[in-house]
């Protein structure tokens, strides 16, 4: 079946680094995505995995393993105003499907932060 | 560049009706993808357009349907409505589309209640 597992809450302190971890069972593999989403507003990209290693982007990294089926988001000197939900999402490609394609998506990790 | 809009923001409809929700995407981008988004299930993906073709779909019943029109705006129809129907329904667009590697754009969604 198709599954994405993340931890549903985390806490951290001001300044520290948090992992957010990603799991995911998929028929079809291709690409895995990162987005943020504040409470009350729609989520917005953070980045996007193809192929296996470590993706930075200022303060936010993201790592991808194929074979281990996981990924995760490491944001470092945290603020206040990460605060918010973490959205793994994984584009599958089923076998046999042609070009069908869609988005499955984790049901977020809530990341509070604390001062 | 003006982001996504969705119309209207907050529905409130009763069980057996339909409703009819409207997405423009960000100018220039050809694909748009419908997610129902609820505490439980989390994001699920409905269907994406491209080109005013559907292109990807998810297993939602045939209740749930779109379209898209010859300026990639689109719409998503919901029929005979149920209580579980009750979510935020988030439309989003890219460039390319779930084909290829681009970022989706999210619209601020519509808060539609089933009473």
């Amino acid at each position: 079946g198709q599954n994405i597992d993340q931890p549903t809450e985390m806490t951290a302190t001001e300044g520290a680094i948090v992992q957010i971890n990603c799991t995911y069972q998929t028929s079809g593999f291709n690409g895995l995505f990162w987005y943020q989403q504040h409470a009350g507003e729609a989520p917005t990209f953070l980045s996007y995995n193809v192929l296996d290693g470590l993706e930075e982007k200022g303060r936010f990294s993201s790592f991808l393993s194929r074979s281990k089926g996981y990924s995760y988001l490491l944001l470092k000197e945290l603020q206040m105003k990460d605060s918010a939900s973490y959205l793994c999402a994984v584009r599958d490609r089923p076998p046999n499907a042609g070009n069908n394609r869609k988005l499955i998506w984790g049901l977020g990790t809530s990341l509070a932060v604390n001062p | 560049k003006a982001g996504v809009t969705q119309t209207p923001r907050y529905l409130i409809k009763t069980r057996g009706q339909q409703v009819t929700l409207s997405c423009s995407p960000i100018s220039g981008h050809r694909s748009v993808s419908w997610y129902q988004q609820t505490p439980g299930q989390g994001l699920q993906f409905l269907f994406e357009y491209f080109s005013e073709t559907q292109r990807n779909k998810g297993n939602f019943p045939g209740r749930f349907s779109g379209r898209q029109f010859s300026n990639s705006r689109s719409e998503m129809n919901v029929s005979t409505l149920e209580l579980g129907d009750s979510a935020l329904y988030l439309c989003a667009s890219s460039a390319v589309g779930l084909a290829g590697y681009n970022e989706q754009f999210f619209g601020p969604g519509t808060r539609l209640t089933v009473l």
